[in-house]
């Protein structure tokens, strides 16, 4: 089966620019996820999406970050304005289901954001 | 809520060697679940194995094993006969009940040819 595809792979920007990423799962997953790694620590839950409803969004910047899952496939974060801190790598992952136990979660290759 | 600790940042092994990454956790819940997964250069993230913690039997995969110690919230991973393709970043991840699932700060292994 064809993983988790993410765009675009690297990403440079000046701080107060917007920039979006975007994520398509693999087919017949009905979890979304959107995780932020800084550099040198492990990944953190952004979102999480049951097909288009949103799940958690509890560690999500509101006021900079927003996300979407249209028709409950292919998912876009926006992040506007960036700043500095947001340097990091946007990781998207897929799962069947909720459970990250029973299905596991398949992550993409990330996408590597530099805020200059 | 729920932490994970790797108190090893780096580590190394020889190729064809036995390697242990540690890993300790905290939760509140009873019923929880312990994945190590694997990032290589690439940034993917890859599912290693997983332990479900009401089940005492270690879980195995192949050559990676792992050695769950629920009373003291323990639960590393042995990499046995270590490649050069095993060389990546290693973390230590939870979840519980209806908790989102955690990292910790990961593990970087290198292996020596």
């Amino acid at each position: 089966e064809a993983g988790v595809a993410q765009s675009p792979r690297y990403k440079i920007i000046e701080k107060r620019q917007s920039v979006a990423f975007w994520c398509n799962p693999i087919s017949g997953h009905a979890t979304l996820y959107w995780y932020q790694q800084i550099l040198g620590q492990g990944p953190k839950l952004l979102i999480q999406f049951q097909n288009n409803g949103v799940v958690d969004d509890s560690q999500l910047p509101k006021d900079r970050f927003s996300a979407e899952r249209l028709k409950g496939v292919d998912s876009t974060l926006k992040i506007q304005p960036a700043k500095l801190e947001d340097s990091a790598v946007y990781l998207c992952a897929s799962s069947r289901t909720g459970s990250s136990y029973n299905s596991p979660l398949h992550f993409g290759n990330g996408t590597r954001l530099t805020v200059t | 809520a729920q932490t994970v600790t790797q108190s090893q940042p780096e580590m190394s092994v020889q190729e064809a060697e036995t390697v242990t990454l540690s890993c300790t956790y905290d939760t509140s819940e009873s019923d929880y679940y312990l994945f190590w997964y694997k990032q290589p250069p690439s940034r993917q993230m890859i599912l290693v194995i997983r332990q479900e913690a009401y089940k005492q039997q270690n879980a195995t995969e192949n050559r990676f094993s792992v050695n769950f110690q629920k009373a003291a919230k323990s639960f590393s991973l042995k990499i046995s006969d270590s490649q050069l393709g095993d060389a990546a970043m290693y973390f230590c991840a939870i979840q519980g009940g209806s908790e989102k699932l955690v990292f910790g700060k990961g593990t970087k292994l290198t292996v020596n040819p």
